[in-house]
């Protein structure tokens, strides 16, 4: 199960961490992928942590790299999205999936409800 | 980036009406792509992967085909909970891109 929490309300050009909560299974053996939904608006890949085997290494969306950073803290099996310089149309629901150790594992498991962040003065 | 366009990005059907969805990629990602279903005000569903592979759970009559740079998403008889978003996904190369979506409402 993945659980995001800390999205709200921020100013144009400021920060935001996004946490993401991990249970029922190993968070350095998988994976983890954050994708956005614009109110209203398609599906966009936001970034990817990979796992230890991988030295947990990370790839971005073009739209959010240099300013998004995914990182992950085994102790407390979370993952973050620290997202700096925001803008409005970072506004968007965002959502972390895991990706199942399989070819095409990517979020095979049930979306969790996201958090909400909205980039407004 | 990989760019998939989709088409059409909106369409009206009849229940029992066959449906198809097309995906263009803009270069060759051979059958790196996966197709997901969003009903209104709900999160996205995962229908198929790899192109052509059913998921777990899904309704046969939802199918995928392609490879390449042409994929298309299938639906062969609507059903009434059928109406809903569809999306396809790349997964060859990153970043990761989706299509824009094709909205299928009821005609």
């Amino acid at each position: 199960q993945l659980v995001e929490s800390g999205g709200g309300l921020v100013k144009p050009g400021g920060s935001l961490r996004l946490a993401c909560a991990v249970s029922g299974f190993s968070l350095s053996d998988h994976f983890i992928d954050w994708v956005r939904q614009a109110p209203g608006k398609g599906l966009e890949w936001v970034g990817r942590t990979r796992n230890r085997l991988y030295d947990y290494t990370t790839e971005y969306a073009t739209s959010v790299r240099g300013r998004f950073i995914i990182s992950r803290d085994a102790s407390v099996s979370s993952v973050y999205l620290q997202m700096n310089s925001l803008q409005p149309e970072d506004t968007a629901v965002y959502y972390c999936l895991r990706v199942a150790k399989v070819d095409f594992g990517e979020w095979v498991d049930p979306w969790g409800q996201g958090t909400l962040v909205t980039v407004s003065s | 980036d990989i760019q998939m366009t989709q088409s059409p990005s909106a369409m009206s059907a009849s229940v029992g009406d066959r449906v198809t969805i097309t995906c263009r990629a803009s270069q060759g990602i051979n059958n790196r792509v996966i197709w997901f279903q969003q009903k209104a005000g709900k999160v996205p569903k995962r229908l198929i992967y790899g192109a052509t592979s059913l998921q777990s759970g899904v309704p046969s009559r939802f199918s995928g085909s392609g490879s390449g740079t042409e994929f298309t998403l299938t639906i062969s008889s609507l059903q009434p909970e059928d109406f809903a978003t569809y999306y396809c996904l790349q997964v060859s190369s990153y970043p990761y891109t989706f299509g824009q979506g094709t909205k299928l409402e009821i005609k």
